[in-house]
């Protein structure tokens, strides 16, 4: 089973932020949270992932509690080519981890 | 670069033929490779996890005897889909994790598999 849950479906404006929540409660100190995304009949696509300190990149911001329960990643000017399935993972770390993936959610992004 | 490719990208098959697919990492040496299944509207299903040189370790559930995989080389995994039957019409994705670390998976494209 998968070691993350997230809401099944979100909705942004087109421009604004989004930001999608993930409970990753059962992580270990040094497993990385990982998100990727999925666009309709495409392969999952790497987004970001960090362990402990906030991380951007040109596609996104990860947001990572204190208490690394959550994290949250921020798309900071969504557009409707964000539209997609966005999974978060923690996948362990070791040469024995391998990628289950959840439910993910649903973002859909209005004009 | 941890750029990983599929062929075909979509294949239609007769019930009961078999039907190959190719999984390469491109720029890169990958250990581990690993097959899902994603069938419409739902997630993707881990099937199994192949590493160079040994045997597949398959998920519960998932026939070995069905679904071949064979990991001949630290570049290309193939996945064969034996006697294949309509319910195995289903998008096939695999994802490979580069040789020494770090543990991050990177995707293929897919192949959409259609049996008549």
């Amino acid at each position: 089973d998968a070691k993350t849950t997230q809401p099944p479906s979100m909705d942004c404006a087109e421009g604004r932020a989004a930001n999608l929540p993930c409970n990753h409660s059962t992580i270990s100190g040094n497993e990385y949270v990982y998100w990727y995304r999925q666009i309709h009949s495409q392969g999952p696509q790497y987004i970001i992932h960090g362990l402990k300190n906030n991380e951007t990149n040109e596609m996104a911001s990860l947001i990572i509690t204190e208490d690394r329960k959550s994290s949250t990643l921020i798309l900071p000017h969504a557009t409707l080519r964000d539209t997609a399935v966005y999974y978060c993972i923690d996948p362990g770390y070791s040469s024995a981890s391998k990628i289950i993936f959840g439910s993910g959610t649903r973002l859909s992004i209005r004009p | 670069g941890a750029v990983v490719s599929q062929h075909p990208s979509w294949v239609i098959c007769k019930s009961g033929t078999s039907v190959k697919i190719e999984c390469r990492s491109l720029d890169f040496q990958a250990t581990t490779m690993f097959w899902y299944r994603q069938f419409p509207k739902q997630s993707l299903m881990l099937m199994a996890t192949s590493n160079e040189g040994s045997k597949a370790t398959y998920e519960q559930g998932v026939e070995k005897d069905k679904f071949l995989i064979n990991h001949a080389s630290l570049t290309l995994s193939t996945l064969t889909v034996t006697s294949a039957h309509p319910e195995d019409s289903s998008f096939y994705i695999c994802s490979a994790r580069e040789s020494g670390g770090p543990y991050e998976q990177y995707f293929g494209p897919g192949t959409r598999l259609t049996v008549t």
